[in-house]
């Protein structure tokens, strides 16, 4: 059975401090690893796929990177705004749903 | 704003109402998804149609009844809920192996 287990659970930092946010899976095969953003009382916005351990993916103040068990989603020099929480979810070879992380609520201090 | 359509944005309902969820997209996505989201979980899936049949019913009760009327459009009827059925509804879409794409939710509160 296909399981995500992310941590920490919650985490805050101050503004600027970089932090990276983990990502632990097992699957039989991974069809792709998938990053949203959930901002509270609206739909998880995606971010990244990931397909194959070594891949990165950018964009402004994060990065995803993938291994064989584990996805990071690394945060340089946080604002307040990047606030959110964060959710991980892989979709399996054979399987017919993603299966979601219990996310990662981050909290950026001014 | 997201490419997923969401109505109504919020919905309160009473244990014998009976009221529909609705939810539009126009990417062209041939999947659609129905989740719900209790406060601090993950989303839960509950149905995806696929090309317009009903691909998989996560053992959802039958007081929640999902209709996709064409491509872009799906529903989800509700009858006789409970209180525990309050939650975050969201609807997502998908082409092939592309990420789902989710609305903004209905927030459903039942009295």
């Amino acid at each position: 059975e296909d399981q995500v287990t992310q941590s920490p659970e919650a985490l805050r930092l101050q503004e600027g401090e970089s932090s990276s946010l983990n990502c632990s899976y097992t699957v039989s095969g991974l069809r792709g690893l998938f990053w949203y953003r959930q901002d509270p009382g609206k739909g998880p916005e995606f971010l990244f796929t990931l397909y194959s351990a070594g891949e990165e993916k950018e964009k402004e103040r994060l990065k995803a990177t993938l291994t064989k068990k584990e996805s990071f989603l690394h945060i340089t020099a946080p604002k307040p705004e990047d606030s959110a929480t964060y959710l991980c979810a892989v979709h399996g070879q054979g399987a017919q749903k993603l299966v979601f992380g219990q996310g990662t609520r981050l909290t950026i201090n001014p | 704003d997201t490419e997923v359509t969401q109505t109504p944005k919020h919905l309160v309902m009473g244990m014998t109402n009976k009221k529909s969820l609705k939810c539009e997209q126009h990417m062209g996505h041939r999947a659609m998804y129905w989740y719900k989201q209790k406060a601090k979980k993950p989303p839960e899936l509950m149905f995806v149609y696929s090309y317009e049949k009903l691909s998989i019913n996560e053992s959802v009760p039958s007081r929640f009844s999902p209709e996709c009327p064409n491509s872009s459009l799906l529903n989800l009827h509700l009858h006789a809920l409970q209180p525990e059925d309050s939650a975050l509804y969201l609807c997502a879409s998908s082409q092939a192996n592309s990420p789902l794409h989710f609305g903004n939710g209905t927030r459903l509160t039942v009295t």
